[in-house]
């Protein structure tokens, strides 16, 4: 089952917060987070496993939310190089098989 | 750089060809993915291999096999092809077989069938 990332697209301006939610219909056993620019590969952000963790990097963060089947992603004080499409994957075991999300396009305009 | 190297950057080609995409993945990962990704679409798992091993499959057509071989490289053989294929192909390597290790994309190959 693919996960369901909202919203699908955001506008901000430079500075401005900016969270992307990844929520799943089954129980979740880790969330994956990646970033992809226009015509690049995936770059890897975070992993989050089960037990409700918020990890942080730099200005981006994110939460795990087992009771919710949810993971969000936190962008703080944006900056024109967070700008890409965001993909969570998730996975409901350790051998299961990622599937990732429709992706959430993030814009950021100076 | 990921490390991940992918051959070749972009391949044209007509329907009904046949084509192999290949990957080298980090030093000392075993494992390796294969993804497709079409326009403005997310990434759609196809297959994965471990230390030669096919490991779990997704949404792979029936046109399309994989392997990877001793050295660890891996191919992706696409036949048959139709203008649908048209996509970006990426290849992820990690160190194992565990979901919780991260995967590192190569720059991918883009197709197009015309």
């Amino acid at each position: 089952q693919q996960p369901v990332q909202s919203p699908q697209a955001v506008i901000l301006r430079e500075g401005e917060d900016a969270v992307i939610n990844c929520s799943s219909s089954k129980a979740l056993y880790s969330v994956h987070w990646y970033r992809q620019k226009h015509g690049e590969a995936p770059v890897f952000l975070m992993i989050l496993l089960k037990g409700g963790e918020q990890k942080g990097h730099d200005k981006i963060s994110a939460s795990f939310n087992e009771k919710k089947q949810q993971s969000s992603l936190y962008l703080t004080a944006s900056q024109l190089s967070y700008s890409g499409t965001y993909f969570c994957g998730t996975d409901y075991s350790s051998a299961s098989k990622i599937i990732f999300g429709s992706g959430t396009r993030l814009s950021i305009r100076p | 750089d990921s490390g991940v190297t992918q051959t070749p950057k972009h391949l044209i080609t007509a329907t009904g060809q046949r084509v192999t995409l290949r990957c080298s993945p980090r030093s000392g990962d075993l494992s390796v993915y294969w993804y497709q990704q079409s326009l403005d679409q997310g990434l759609q798992f196809l297959i994965q291999y471990y230390n030669g091993e096919e490991r779990a499959k997704g949404n792979i057509l029936e046109r399309f096999s994989a392997q990877q071989f001793p050295d660890l490289h891996s191919e992706l053989n696409l036949s048959s092809l139709e203008l649908g294929d048209s996509a970006l192909y990426f290849c992820a390597s990690s160190t194992g077989l565990q979901n919780t290790d991260t995967q590192y994309f190569g720059p991918g190959t883009r197709l197009t069938v015309l």
